[in-house]
């Protein structure tokens, strides 16, 4: 069974960093783009940033550039979001996601639980 | 500006209805990258549906895809009590969801 868990979330003054980490379990990590997608209380969701399978090419929300940073270890089929200068407008749910060919065509086929991210002071 | 407006924002139905909910591209875009996801109270989204019309594995077949160009649909053809939930449009590619439709009991 495929499992994604984020976890590192929690509360942080605006301003702060916080660092992210979803572990991956029932997959073969390094085979695919992975992506961390937000949803702020009560919205939409927002793609945040991904990374490709080697770590060697990624790409951010305008919103995020220069503050957070997404990266990989396929040894410990974990991914990771580094997120400093955290605003009140950063907080929400934050999601992993495997990006995959379905059918063919791209999805995000399998998603973690989410992990909250509350920037306040 | 790459977006995709989806309507209407709220779907009040009964149970054993149809459902039909409509995606709009701000431009034309190709079929391959257009997905819809399904979200439940307090959950991650889930993929439905994958290149406008594919039903990703373990989804039943009252849910159907449709569309090319900007206009894309996806249609509940009767409503299950598990069913209501908010769904979400997504050009893969600009990696843009839609604002979501809500399917609400009625």
């Amino acid at each position: 069974e495929v499992q994604l868990v984020e976890s590192g979330g929690g509360l942080v003054q605006p301003g702060g960093s916080l660092r992210l980490s979803c572990a991956g379990s029932g997959l073969i990590f390094n085979y695919n783009w992975m992506s961390w997608v937000r949803q702020a209380p009560g919205k939409g969701l927002e793609w945040v940033a991904n990374i490709k399978q080697d770590g060697s090419d990624n790409h951010y929300v305008a919103s995020v550039k220069g503050r957070f940073t997404i990266s990989r270890d396929n040894a410990k089929n974990s991914l990771y979001l580094q997120m400093n200068g955290l605003r009140a407008e950063d907080t929400a749910v934050y999601y992993c996601a495997r990006e995959a060919t379905v059918g063919g065509s791209p999805a995000f086929d399998y998603w973690g639980q989410g992990i909250l991210v509350t920037v306040s002071s | 500006e790459s977006v995709l407006t989806q309507s209407p924002g709220t779907l009040s139905l009964s149970p054993g209805e149809r459902a039909t909910l409509s995606c709009r591209a701000s431009q034309s875009v190709s079929s391959t990258y257009l997905g819809w996801y399904q979200q439940k109270a307090g959950q991650a989204p889930r993929l439905l549906i994958s290149g406008a019309s594919t039903r990703a594995t373990g989804i039943p077949d009252r849910f159907s895809g449709s569309g090319s160009g900007t206009d894309f649909t996806l249609t509940i053809s009767r409503l299950e009590p598990e069913d209501f939930a908010v769904y979400y449009c997504l050009h893969f590619i600009w990696k843009t969801f839609g604002q979501g439709t809500k399917v609400e009991i009625k």
